[in-house]
């Protein structure tokens, strides 16, 4: 079993509609919960970061913590063109705080 | 500007060819990172350093090494690399543990062969 799972992809949503993404976590010391977006050809980038359990909300993106069942997702709502990406979870551990995990990522198409 | 840069951009080597990769921010992060990305297998992590002459493993460090003599810098070196080394490799920084925003350099793509 991996460390950090992402639902395999790929995810292809219209355009206006609400993407989902989610990811579940093995190591239940994790205290830290990373979204990088990834375009083709480029760095990943923060989205968002979420520490304790609930939602957070920046603009279209909600990330959703559930550490007792060790899962973090991702909504993006009126989703974009501009949103067609890789997306991937990262995750932090507790105890040797520095140490991150990712995902193998998901990827999302939105279509006109 | 606040910047991750990585030298070289692109490099191809032949097996056992010692090669260092260079990696410096200019944000005064104590916090830098090593990843490689390979199709299929995500981003996993080298090595990181939390502060100056402070590193530890990540996920993958065989026949990596890294040293962190200066706050700003923070190479890798791959003393006699091997095919299964070729793959893109990014560097990060951030401003702190425990969750701060990693910084990703625009990446290394090295073809070992």
């Amino acid at each position: 079993q991996k460390e950090v799972e992402q639902n395999s992809g790929p995810l292809s949503v219209p355009e206006g509609a609400i993407a989902s993404l989610n990811c579940t976590y093995s190591d239940r010391g994790s205290q830290s919960f990373f979204w990088y977006r990834q375009y083709s050809g480029k760095s990943p980038e923060l989205i968002m970061f979420i520490y304790s359990n609930g939602d957070k909300e920046d603009g279209r993106f909600t990330a959703q913590l559930n550490k007792a069942s060790q899962y973090v997702s991702l909504l993006i709502r009126d989703s974009q063109p501009s949103d067609s990406a890789t997306y991937l979870c990262a995750v932090m551990r507790g105890t040797n705080a520095g140490k991150s995990t990712f995902g193998d990522g998901t990827t999302l198409t939105v279509k006109p | 500007e606040a910047q991750v840069t990585q030298n070289p951009r692109y490099l191809i080597t032949v097996t056992g060819k010692k090669l260092t990769v260079t990696c410096s921010q200019n944000m005064n992060h104590e916090y830098m990172s090593w990843y490689r990305q390979d199709p299929g297998l995500g981003l996993r992590q080298i090595y990181y350093s939390m502060n100056v002459e402070v590193t530890d493993k990540g996920d993958v460090p065989e026949g990596y090494k890294v040293s962190r003599k200066e706050k700003r810098n923070f190479p890798l070196i791959l003393e006699s690399p091997s095919p299964n080394q070729t793959s893109l490799y990014f560097c990060a920084s951030s401003s702190g543990t425990g969750g701060k925003t990693q910084y990703f350099g625009p990446g290394t793509r090295l073809l070992v062969l």
